[in-house]
Parts: C-alpha cells; structure tokens; sequence
C-alpha cells in the first residue's frame, strides 16, 4: 500500500486561499497521475483536479475551474492544489489519490472549511 | 460529461446473502482499441477513505476477498456480493475514468438486514 498524506486544510473565510499539499515519498512518486477528490461529510465523492506524472498537463472540475490550480514537485515528492476565491460550497474534505486509471491508493484526507 | 447513477440508494442484506449493486453510465465506457471497461468500484468504511476494490470493471485488487466480483460493459455495471460478510457494511461507489471529468456515482449504502 502506498502512503500519501495530505496537509494544509483548516478554516478560512469565503473569498480566501488555501493550500494543500499531498506528499507521497514512499513509492515513486513521478511515475503516477495525481488526482484531488473532495468530499463533503455525509455526502459522495466528487473529482476535483488531476496531473498527469510529469506535471504537463492538468485537467479540473468545472465547478472550481479558474479558482483552483493542480501542481506537483516530483524532486519533493509532493503534489499541491491551491485554492483561491474560496466559497462555502468548496468546504469538504480533500483526498488526495494516485492512480493512471483507477485511483489506487487514497490519503486520509484534510479538511478545509469556508466559513466566516 | 458522463453522468454515472447508482441503484438503490441503500440496500440492506442478510449475513450470507448475496448483494447486488448496479451502476449505470450516460455514455458507453468501452473503450473499442482495447476493448476495457474504464469503470472502478470502491468501498468506503465510516471515517475511512475509500478503497480500491476492482477496476476495469472487473478486475479485483489485490487482498480483496473473491466474494466481491464486478460484472457488465458498455453502460451497465454490477458489483455483487456474493455471501454478505459483517465486515462488508459500508457506501460503496462505481466511477467512470474514461474521458474527464471524472465522475462517481453518488453511492449506494450497504447495510445488515
């Protein structure tokens, strides 16, 4: 099982920026797409963002198009997303996952919350 | 964007029965060239991530228990249980990863009769 861990969420006010990191240095990291999912408790799961393994392309959900972008380190073994024009309807929980296919292996998931 | 539907919503199973979960895309996800179904299914446990139990709609990962099994092409899938363990309550989602945006189900909730 591959470990990924997911940092940066919290509360922040609507029309704030946040950004999260998911690091995932035990396996190797450049050679998979990362994707976000997010997840509002109690609710589904929904496709946020992807980036392909060497960062070249990227792909999002409309509903955060423009406001959220997708980056990755592969020297740091690290994949970002930085969320800006924050609104109360992106508050979930925000998983990052691997996979060129199907997504594999899933963090824990970080929460972020948009409220004032 | 391919909108994928689940049915039922919740569905509840008696200790050793079989479970049937169906999934229905609005596109066809066969993909011609290889002839695969790009369509995954994933358990979620309460407090849990989600978990990878088959792919290419069929294909079992491994470590998953032979009495899951995933069935269908084209735009209709199934996930069947086949004798329902305790240990298997939890939502359970099909996902599309055949063009993006990617797309899920909006699960479906397996519970003990």
């Amino acid at each position: 099982e591959m470990q990924l861990v997911e940092s940066g969420g919290g509360l922040v006010q609507p029309g704030g920026s946040l950004r999260l990191s998911c690091a995932g240095p035990r396996f190797t990291f450049s050679s998979y797409w990362m994707h976000w999912v997010r997840q509002v408790p109690g609710e589904g799961l929904v496709w946020v963002s992807r980036v392909l393994s060497d960062g070249s392309s990227t792909g999002y959900a409309d509903s955060v198009k423009g406001r959220f972008t997708i980056t990755r380190d592969n020297a740091k073994d690290t994949m970002y997303l930085q969320m800006n024009s924050l609104r109360a309807e992106d508050t979930a929980v925000y998983y990052c996952t691997r996979g060129v296919a199907a997504m594999e292996d899933w963090g824990q998931g970080t929460l972020v919350t948009v409220s004032s | 964007d391919i909108v994928m539907t689940q049915s039922p919503d919740s569905l509840a199973v008696s200790l050793g029965e079989r479970a049937t979960i169906n999934c229905k895309s609005s596109q066809n996800i066969l993909y011609s060239s290889n002839n695969r179904n790009f369509l995954a299914w994933y358990q979620q446990k309460p407090g849990q991530p989600p978990k990878l139990l088959i792919s290419w709609a069929s294909t079992r990962e491994s470590g998953v228990p032979d009495r899951f099994s995933g069935g269908g092409s084209g735009t209709d899938f199934t996930l069947t249980i086949s004798s329902l363990q305790a240990e298997d309550v939890a939502v359970y989602y099909c996902q599309q990863y055949y063009s993006p945006p990617l797309s899920f189900g909006q699960g479906t909730k397996l519970q003990i009769k």
